[in-house]
């Protein structure tokens, strides 16, 4: 069964540093791109960040650049993002996303179930 | 940046077509994917590349993008499918999600 399950999230200060973590399985994870997409409480999705199947390529939205890095180990089948200087506008449940499709047609074929962060003092 | 806009709301009547439009600059020269989201669940794929339906997804669900407008279409609407629903495309390297549609079936 292809299946993304997140993990790490929960409640941080204002400042403060998390790390999800996402374990891929039931498909071949080192040939997908992969995502984090969040969803803060009552509003809808954002994408955050974007990785190259082979790690060589990642991509940010611009509210995240420069506090965020996204990463992945394909001997492991796991992608982390890493979180700095967290803000309250980070609040969200965070997403892995699996990305399907060539450029400019990639589409988000497999999610996983979510993991909550809350940033507040 | 790339904007793109989604009625926050759209209603209809179990039977009737529902249609869900998402707006953007040239959008019809991206591929443009469809998501449903119910409430305390993750999104699933609806529809890719304007009018793809993945594997498992209902046949009364299609999709279109022509000009500026990318449509969602759910024909014989049914009572599970009151969601909400996101529009997406790509601008450059950057995923970019419409606002949503909260679609009620009444």
């Amino acid at each position: 069964e292809v299946q993304l399950v997140e993990s790490g999230g929960g409640l941080v200060q204002p400042g403060g540093s998390l790390r999800l973590s996402c374990a891929a399985s039931g498909f071949t994870f080192s040939i997908y791109w992969m995502s984090w997409v969040r969803q803060a409480p009552g509003k809808g999705l954002e994408g955050v960040a974007n990785i190259k199947y082979d790690g060589s390529e990642s991509y940010y939205v611009e509210s995240v650049k420069g506090r965020f890095t996204i990463s992945r180990d394909n001997a492991k089948n796991s992608l982390d993002l890493q979180m700095n200087s967290l803000r309250a506008e980070d609040t969200a449940v965070y997403y892995c996303a699996r990305l399907f499709g060539g450029s400019g047609t990639k589409n988000f074929d497999i999610w996983g179930q979510g993991t909550m962060v809350t940033v507040s003092s | 940046s790339y904007e793109l806009t989604q009625p926050p709301s759209v209603s209809v009547s179990p039977g009737q077509t529902a249609s869900i439009t998402c707006s953007g600059d040239k959008l019809g020269d991206k591929y443009v994917s469809w998501y449903q989201q119910k409430p305390g669940q993750s999104p699933v794929s609806l529809i890719y590349q304007d009018r793809k339906r993945p594997s498992g997804i209902p046949e009364r669900f299609s999709g279109s993008n022509s000009g500026n407008t990318a449509t969602l279409t759910i024909s014989g609407t049914q009572a599970m499918d009151e969601a909400d629903y996101y529009c997406q495309a790509w601008d450059s390297n950057t995923v970019v999600f419409g606002g949503g549609t909260k679609l009620t079936v009444l």
